[in-house]
């Protein structure tokens, strides 16, 4: 039962490269999520997808993007990575918008751009 | 837009009872929720509470609402080394679609 997996689980990138990250989930659920996560700063949510095929901005989308092509699916792309994206990614998923929904975190993923 | 915030730190002695306390800005909220992140993993939730309660209460875990206040706590009793982690609490409240806003994480640590 492996719910939320996110590749790869380190990186390391130099300024102006490009990389991006694969979140899947075996759950069946609709909603899916990109979060990074700051220190002193909690997790702030990047994009999100309401369905297969839908992407929605979420609080700090600049310099991301993401794509739902499958419903199990949810990548996050960074085409021009900067130090200020150095952070540690989470993918989570629930079943719908419906409270009080779960939300299933996938281990994370570090990145550090030098 | 809502807001969370929440101490950063709290250490506590195994045995003893641990409360992580957690304000918020908007009242929409209709649920509000505890997850806690062990070290190297993502988040699981703990708990949640609708706003129209003022109190849940399950196994060694208390949460208690003070919505006049927009004051959120977590009440661990009993604490374990195991219970070392930090501690998320967050906001449910409806934009274009359902979302959850994060505070920072209070980060508790057992002694044994």
């Amino acid at each position: 039962n492996a719910g939320v997996t996110q590749t790869p689980k380190f990186r390391v990138l130099k300024t102006g490269q490009s990389m991006t990250l694969l979140c899947a989930q075996d759950m069946n659920h609709e909603y899916m999520y990109w979060y990074r996560q700051d220190p002193g700063m909690g997790l702030r949510l990047i994009h999100y997808s309401v369905g297969e095929g839908t992407t929605a901005k979420g609080e700090v989308p600049d310099g991301y993007n993401v794509s739902r092509l499958k419903k199990q699916n949810f990548l996050l792309g960074l085409e021009s990575a900067a130090p200020s994206q150095t952070s540690v990614y989470f993918c989570a998923s629930s079943l719908d918008d419906r409270g009080p929904g779960e939300l299933f975190f996938g281990e994370g993923s570090r990145l550090t751009v030098l | 837009g809502e807001d969370v915030e929440q101490s950063l730190f709290l250490s506590v002695r195994e045995g003893d009872s641990s409360v992580i306390n957690c304000t918020y800005t908007d009242s929409s909220s209709t649920y509000l929720y505890w997850y806690k992140q062990e070290p190297g993993a993502g988040l699981q939730l703990l708990t949640y509470i609708f706003s129209n309660m003022d109190m849940k209460q399950d196994q060694r875990l208390t949460v208690l609402l003070n919505k006049k206040d927009k004051h959120l706590s977590l009440r661990i009793a009993d604490t374990q080394t195991g219970d070392s982690a930090i501690y998320f609490c967050a906001g449910g409240f409806m934009d274009s679609s359902y979302k959850l806003i994060f505070g920072s994480g209070t980060r508790l640590l057992v002694r044994p």
